[in-house]
């Protein structure tokens, strides 16, 4: 079985660009987490996907946007990139049905560089 | 207060040891508690998945929640090169998905 897919693997951006980053979860997997992991705040968690509707959000601005599609492949952008967001961003799937906790399983990130 | 807090790394080892690592949590209420493993330039990976409190062991690691401490621990016996990576306490600690990550713990196994 395929694992968490993300597109593209690295990233160089300039201030002020925006990027859309992509995420393909695990075949029969419904929700969709986005997280953000730098080597000072470590990983965050940034907002969640599941049918389509967002079910969660962490305390990023809201330059940070996500959407899912009925397939289940996830896109976030990021607008107005700033410094700060230089990164690795990572995507999450998990199978419903298995109630609160379910099992995350991470792709391999999209790293991105702002300069 | 943070959510989760991890004990600092680096933490080098011996080829063999026990490994200790661990995290405290501030809310009575967190019920799951998972530990990652991630090697350099890779995305986490999930070790060890507990709910509530109790110990739970996979192989050559061990999984212990203390509710009463909110104290959880990751034990990795005879330790080896392979486990050499960053490891990280997971809680989840809202609705859905939403996961709260200790800071990670950078593990060196040497020969």
């Amino acid at each position: 079985k395929a694992g968490v897919t993300q597109t593209p693997r690295y990233l160089i951006k300039t201030r002020g660009q925006q990027v859309t980053l992509s995420c393909s979860p695990i075949s029969g997997h419904r929700s969709v987490s986005w997280y953000q992991q730098t080597p000072g705040q470590g990983l965050q968690f940034l907002f969640e996907y599941f049918s389509e509707t967002q079910r969660n959000k962490g305390n990023f601005p809201g330059r940070f946007s996500g959407r899912q599609f009925s397939n289940s492949r996830s896109e976030m952008n990021v607008s107005t990139l700033e410094l700060g967001d230089s990164a690795l961003y990572l995507c999450a799937s998990s199978r419903p049905g298995q109630g609160a906790g379910e099992t995350q399983y991470f792709g391999p990130g999209t790293r991105l560089l702002v300069l | 207060q943070k959510e989760v807090e991890q004990d600092p790394g680096p933490l080098s080892v011996p080829e063999g040891a026990i490994v200790s690592l661990n995290c405290t949590y501030s809310n009575s209420a967190f019920q799951y508690f998972m530990w990652y493993r991630q090697y350099s330039r890779k995305g986490p990976e999930l070790l060890m998945y507990t709910y509530s409190s109790g110990n739970k062991e996979d192989g050559r690691f061990t999984a212990q929640v203390d509710k009463s401490s909110k104290y959880i621990s990751l034990f990795i016996r005879d330790s080896q090169p392979s486990d050499s990576a960053t490891y990280l306490c997971a809680v989840l600690t809202g609705g859905g998905n939403k996961l709260t990550f200790g800071t990670g713990t950078q593990l060196k196994v040497e020969l």
